[in-house]
């Protein structure tokens, strides 16, 4: 079974902090995702990986970055944390003609 | 900008009934997806849609897709209270390795 590990599964930081969330998948999968999950609003794709250190924007990358320094690897840095980035961060992981495998999921409250 | 929408967002139904999620998309695919979402948990994947007149079948829920009518069809059969959860559908267009989500359905199962 494929296995997505998020690091944290709630974690609650301050206003201006520097976050980094963290993910690891153990299946070798090529391509690697940021959500993020908002009542009312659906998953909307923060950036994604289809390769070490390639990144592509998603829908809403504004106020994140990321880093893919190792295939298995993929994380989520909000350079300066603000009260509007308190959400349910989801990471997931795919190859070709399959589904994305999803982690368990990160509740970041920012205060 | 590929659209997918679903259709009902809310569902509230019976025990024993029947019933239908539909998933509409903008864009000429042959790969969809569905997911279940129960509350405060991640996104589990439940079926995966290859080709035209493809057709899945877990238990009580039966997936289909009609590419031509870009149309996917999620039926849940003599509904149980275990259903209750929230339903994604998901297409794969091709062009990149992006994912496109609908906005989901919540579907409670009532006694």
């Amino acid at each position: 079974d494929v296995k997505v590990t998020q690091s944290s599964r709630y974690l609650v930081k301050r206003t201006g902090e520097k976050v980094f969330l963290e993910c690891v998948q153990d299946m070798d999968h090529e391509n690697m995702f940021w959500y993020r999950q908002d009542p009312g609003l659906g998953l909307r794709l923060i950036y994604f990986s289809y390769d070490v250190k390639m990144k592509e924007k998603g829908d809403i990358p504004e106020g994140y970055s990321v880093s893919r320094e190792k295939k298995e690897r993929f994380s989520l840095i909000l350079e300066s944390a603000s009260t509007n980035q308190t959400s349910m961060y989801l990471c997931a992981s795919r190859t070709i003609n399959q589904p994305q495998h999803f982690g368990d999921g990160t509740r970041l409250s920012i205060l | 900008e590929l659209k997918v929408e679903q259709n009902p967002l809310f569902l509230s139904m019976q025990e024993g009934k029947n019933y239908t999620i539909y998933c509409n998309y903008s864009t000429t695919s042959d790969r969809l997806y569905w997911y279940r979402q129960d509350p405060g948990k991640s996104l589990e994947s439940l079926f995966v849609l290859l080709s035209n007149g493809a057709v899945k079948q877990e238990g009580r829920l039966m997936a289909s897709l009609d590419t031509k009518a870009r149309l996917s069809t999620l039926h849940i059969t003599a509904a149980v209270h275990d259903l209750s959860a929230t339903y994604f559908c998901a297409v794969d267009p091709h062009t990149g390795n992006q994912f496109y989500f609908g906005t989901g359905t919540s579907l409670t199962v009532i006694p």
